[in-house]
Order: structure tokens, then sequence, then C-alpha cells
């Protein structure tokens, strides 16, 4: 059965740092593109990031551009997303999902972002 | 970036009815369309890519057409376990824009 499991989100002050993990069994993530995708409360889907297969490649939503970093570390099954400078509107889900170049056929169960003082 | 629009942005149907959203992308995609499905307090579910490919595992009841700007979703016979609310998304270049969403629920 395939699993992506996400930690790390929690409760952080404006202009803070989080670090989310995605961590992958049952799939080898080196095989996949990878996508993080927010949903704020009450809100629709907003895609976030992507990275491809080798990690050679990533690509931002501007809202995140430049605050935001896609990772992946293949040995350890796990990708990542590195926020900074971070802003009441970036409190969300988010998901980490796996599949081809645009299309994600796993999904996590999200991890709740929320920015506050 | 491309921008997608989504009619309706809710529908109330009935059982056995045929259901059709539709969505309108601001630029020239090619077939690089996705359609997602979320329930409420769950992760989206992959029903259609390429705009008109089903996702293994999915019901035939679920359709997909369209390529360039229009793209059409279907379910041809909504049943109780469909009332969701469903995306489209773009992947032809960085970023993947979603819909609106249109959210369906049973009359």
């Amino acid at each position: 059965e395939v699993q992506l499991v996400e930690s790390g989100g929690g409760l952080v002050q404006p202009g803070g740092s989080l670090r989310l993990s995605c961590a992958a069994s049952g799939i080898s993530l080196s095989n996949y593109w990878m996508h993080w995708v927010r949903q704020a409360p009450g809100k629709g889907l907003v895609w976030v990031s992507r990275i491809n297969s080798d990690g050679s490649d990533t690509g931002y939503a501007d809202s995140v551009k430049g605050r935001f970093t896609i990772s992946r570390d293949d040995a350890k099954n796990t990708l990542y997303l590195q926020m900074s400078s971070l802003r009441a509107d970036d409190t969300a889900v988010y998901y980490c999902s796996s599949g081809s170049y645009g299309s994600a056929g796993y999904w996590g169960q999200g991890t709740l972002v929320t920015v506050s003082s | 970036d491309i921008q997608m629009t989504q009619t309706p942005s809710s529908l109330s149907a009935s059982v056995g009815d045929r259901v059709t959203i539709t969505c309108q992308a601001s630029q020239h995609i090619s077939s690089h369309l996705n359609w997602y499905q979320q329930k409420p307090g769950k992760a989206p579910k992959l029903l259609i890519y390429d705009a008109s490919s089903l996702e293994t595992g999915v019901p035939s009841r679920f359709s997909g057409s369209g390529s360039g700007t229009g793209f059409t979703f279907t379910v041809s016979s909504l049943q109780p376990e469909d009332i969701a609310t469903y995306y489209c998304q773009h992947y032809d270049n960085v970023p993947f824009t979603f819909g609106p969403g249109t959210k369906v629920d049973i009359k």
C-alpha cells in the first residue's frame, strides 16, 4: 500500500520558518515527480511547488517564490518543503503528492501550518 | 500565468442525473488538464488526466473532454458518493493553477 505522510506543521509566528516533510512508503520517490499543494481553511486548492524525479528541476508559485524551497532525499524516501518569511496568508493545510510531470495520483493526508502571532 | 475558471461554482442534482462542469483556461494548454475530486476533510483524488484519460480504478461514469482552452467534466449518472468539490488543474507550464472548484450536492 502506498502511503505519503506529511509532518512538520504547526503554529509559527509571522516571519518565522518551518520545514515540512513527506515520508513515503510503498513507492520509491526517485521514480516520481513530487508536488506540494495547499488549502487555506474553507478555500480551494493552490499549487505550491514541484520537483522532478532526479531533483534537478523545481518550480514554484509566484506567491512563494524566493521564500519556499522544495527538495528531496531519495535515500530517506522523503520530500521536503522549507518555508521561510512566513506570512498569515501561508496558513493552510499542506499536502504532498506524487505522480507524473503534472498529475498526482498519490496524496498525503496533509499537515496544518498556522502563521499567527 | 495561466488562469483557470470553472462553471458553475455549485450545483444540486438528483441521483442518476447527468452532471457537467466546464473549465476554461486563459491560454491554450493542449490537453494538459487534470480533474480532481475532494471530499470534506480529505485529500484530493485524481480522476482524469490528460483531459480525457481515466485514472486507474476510477468508475467509468466519470469522463473528461476538450483541448486547447475549453474542457468539460461529466458524471454520467450521479451517485450519492459523488458528493464532493471538483477541481480542474492545468499543467501546461509552471505554475500549475487549479480552478476555483465546483461543489456538487444531491437535490
